[in-house]
C-alpha cells in the first residue's frame, strides 16, 4: 500500500520559517493536501491540490512539490501555528486515501 | 455553511458492532460531487481513512478494514452512517466524518468535531 513519510517533529522560533516535508513515490503525479490539527480539535485543510489555499487561511501557509517530496512552508511562524500537520493524497492504485504520519510543529 | 456532526455510543464491547451517524446540515448528501467520508484517530496517533460513499452508492474502503466496514447514506434524514463489526481495543479512537471531493479535489473539508469511541468490556 502507498506510504507517505513525514518527519515526526519540527521546531522553529517565532518569526522564522517552518518547512514540513512529505515524501512518497510518484507524489509528483498526485494532488497533495495539508491539514493543521490543534489539540482536541478536528483537522482543518490549510493547503489543497499541492499549493492552493482555502479562503481564510493566511498567505503565510504555502505548498510546493519537487521530485518525490511535497513541502508545506509556514512563513513568519506564530505561536498559534503550533500544531500537528498532516499531508494526504489519494492512492489510485489502492483506491483509498492515505495520510502521512504527521509532523508536530513546536514554536520555541 | 456546511456542517457535520457525529453521534453514537461512546462505549462498545469487544466483538460487537460500532455504529455511528453523521448529520449533515447546509448541504444535501444527494447533490454535488462529494464523497461522504469517515476517518479515525487513535489517541496520540495519526489519521486513518476508513472509507467513503458517493450519492450514487459507490463506495471505497480502507483495504485493512474492508471486511468489517459498511458506510451507508440515509437520504431521508440527510445523514450517513458507519458500521464497523467485530471491534477490538485497536478500534478505540476518535471518529470523524468529513466531506471529500472527486478526482484531484479529494481533500476533506469540512470535518465534524469528532466523537470518541472506546472499545472495552
Amino acid at each position: 500500500s502507498y506510504v507517505l513519510i513525514q518527519s515526526p517533529s519540527v521546531s522553529v522560533a517565532p518569526g522564522q520559517t517552518a518547512r514540513i516535508t512529505c515524501g512518497g513515490n510518484y507524489i509528483g503525479r498526485k494532488s497533495v493536501h495539508w491539514y493543521l490539527q490543534r489539540p482536541g480539535q478536528a483537522p482543518v485543510v490549510v493547503v489543497y491540490d499541492d499549493s492552493d489555499r482555502p479562503s481564510g487561511i493566511p498567505e503565510r501557509f504555502s505548498g510546493s512539490k519537487s521530485g518525490n517530496t511535497a513541502t508545506l512552508t509556514i512563513s513568519r511562524v506564530e505561536a498559534g501555528d503550533e500544531a500537528d500537520y498532516y499531508c494526504q493524497v489519494w492512492d489510485s492504485s489502492g483506491d483509498q486515501a492515505v495520510f502521512g504520519g504527521g509532523t508536530k510543529v513546536t514554536v520555541l | 455553511q456546511v456542517q457535520l456532526q457525529e453521534s453514537g455510543p461512546g462505549l462498545v464491547k469487544p466483538s460487537q458492532t460500532l455504529s455511528l451517524t453523521c448529520a449533515v446540515s447546509g448541504a444535501s448528501i444527494t447533490s454535488g460531487d462529494f464523497y461522504w467520508t469517515w476517518i479515525r484517530q487513535p489517541a496520540g496517533k495519526g489519521l486513518e481513512w476508513i472509507g467513503r460513499m458517493y450519492r450514487s452508492g459507490s463506495t471505497h474502503y480502507n483495504s485493512t478494514l474492508r471486511s468489517r466496514v459498511t458506510i451507508s447514506l440515509d437520504t431521508s434524514n440527510n445523514r450517513f452512517s458507519l458500521k464497523l463489526t467485530s471491534v477490538t481495543a485497536a478500534d478505540t479512537a476518535v471518529y470523524y466524518c468529513a466531506r471529500g471531493g472527486l478526482e484531484r479535489r479529494n481533500w476533506f473539508d469540512p470535518w465534524g468535531q469528532g466523537t470518541l469511541v472506546t472499545v472495552s468490556s
